[in-house]
C-alpha cells in the first residue's frame, strides 16, 4: 500500500537557524498537505500543494512539491521558539482512495 | 463558527470494557475521518465517513472496531472489549468537500484513551 516517509524524525536547532523536513511517497500523489501539531495539541492544516513543481510561501515557511509529485519539502527560515512542534506531510494517491496517508512527522525543537 | 468537537477528551477503560468516542464536525461539513495516533508516531487513518455512509474503512481493524455517522447527531467510533494496545489518542477531522484528500481537514482536540 501507499507509504509516506519523512526525514529527519527529530531536529534540534538554535533559534535563528534554518530547518528543513523532507517527505517522500511510494506512489505518485494527486496532492500533498502539511500540518503542524504542537506538543499536546491536535494537527493544524498549514497548506496544500497540487501542481507538479509548485512552490508556496507563508512568511518564513516555504513549501515545495516535486516535479514527479512524489516528494515534498518544508523549509523554515530563521526559526523561532514558536515554530516548536511536529510537522506532518500527508498525501492522497493519484487515482486511489480518498484517504490521506500521513508521514510519521518531524519533531522540531528550538533552543532559545 | 465552532470547530470540530470531540468528547470525552480523556477516557479510561478497563480491559474488556467498551469505549465510545464522539465527534461533531464543523458546521456545514458532511465528511468525517478518524485517525489513531500513538506517542511519537504519525496519524494512522482508520475510517472515512459521510452522513449515513462508510466510504473507506480500510484502516479499521476487522474486529472490535466500528464507526458510524448517522443522519442526526455526532459520529461515533466504538471499540468493544478494549485491550491495552488500544491506548492511544484518537483524532477526528472533518472537511467540507467531496473527495477528502483534496480538502484541508480540520481536526478536533482528540480523545486520549487509556486502557488499564
Amino acid at each position: 500500500g501507499q507509504q509516506v516517509m519523512q526525514i529527519p524524525q527529530y531536529q534540534h536547532v538554535q533559534e535563528g537557524e534554518d530547518f528543513t523536513t523532507y517527505c517522500n511517497s511510494s506512489t505518485t500523489l494527486s496532492n500533498i498537505q502539511w500540518y503542524k501539531q504542537r506538543p499536546g495539541g491536535h494537527p493544524v492544516f498549514l497548506i496544500q500543494l497540487v501542481k507538479s513543481g509548485e512552490v508556496k510561501k507563508q512568511k518564513r515557511l516555504t513549501f515545495q512539491f516535486g516535479e514527479a509529485k512524489k516528494n515534498s519539502s518544508l523549509h523554515i527560515t530563521a526559526t523561532q521558539t514558536t515554530d516548536v512542534g511536529t510537522y506532518f506531510c500527508a498525501g492522497k494517491a493519484q487515482g486511489g482512495s480518498e484517504k490521506l496517508v500521513f508521514g510519521k512527522g518531524t519533531k522540531l525543537t528550538v533552543n532559545p | 463558527n465552532a470547530g470540530v468537537m470531540q468528547n470525552p477528551r480523556h477516557l479510561v477503560r478497563r480491559r474488556g470494557q467498551e469505549a465510545r468516542l464522539r465527534c461533531s464536525p464543523m458546521k456545514g461539513h458532511s465528511h468525517v475521518y478518524w485517525y489513531r495516533q500513538l506517542p511519537e508516531e504519525g496519524l494512522k487513518f482508520m475510517v472515512y465517513l459521510q452522513k449515513e455512509n462508510i466510504i473507506d474503512e480500510s484502516g479499521m481493524p476487522k474486529e472490535r472496531f466500528s464507526a458510524e455517522f448517522p443522519k442526526e447527531g455526532p459520529s461515533i467510533l466504538r471499540i468493544q472489549q478494549v485491550v491495552r494496545g488500544d491506548s492511544a489518542a484518537y483524532f477526528c477531522a472533518s472537511s467540507p468537500f467531496t473527495g477528502g484528500g483534496l480538502s484541508e481537514q480540520y481536526f478536533g482536540p482528540g480523545t486520549r484513551l487509556t486502557v488499564t
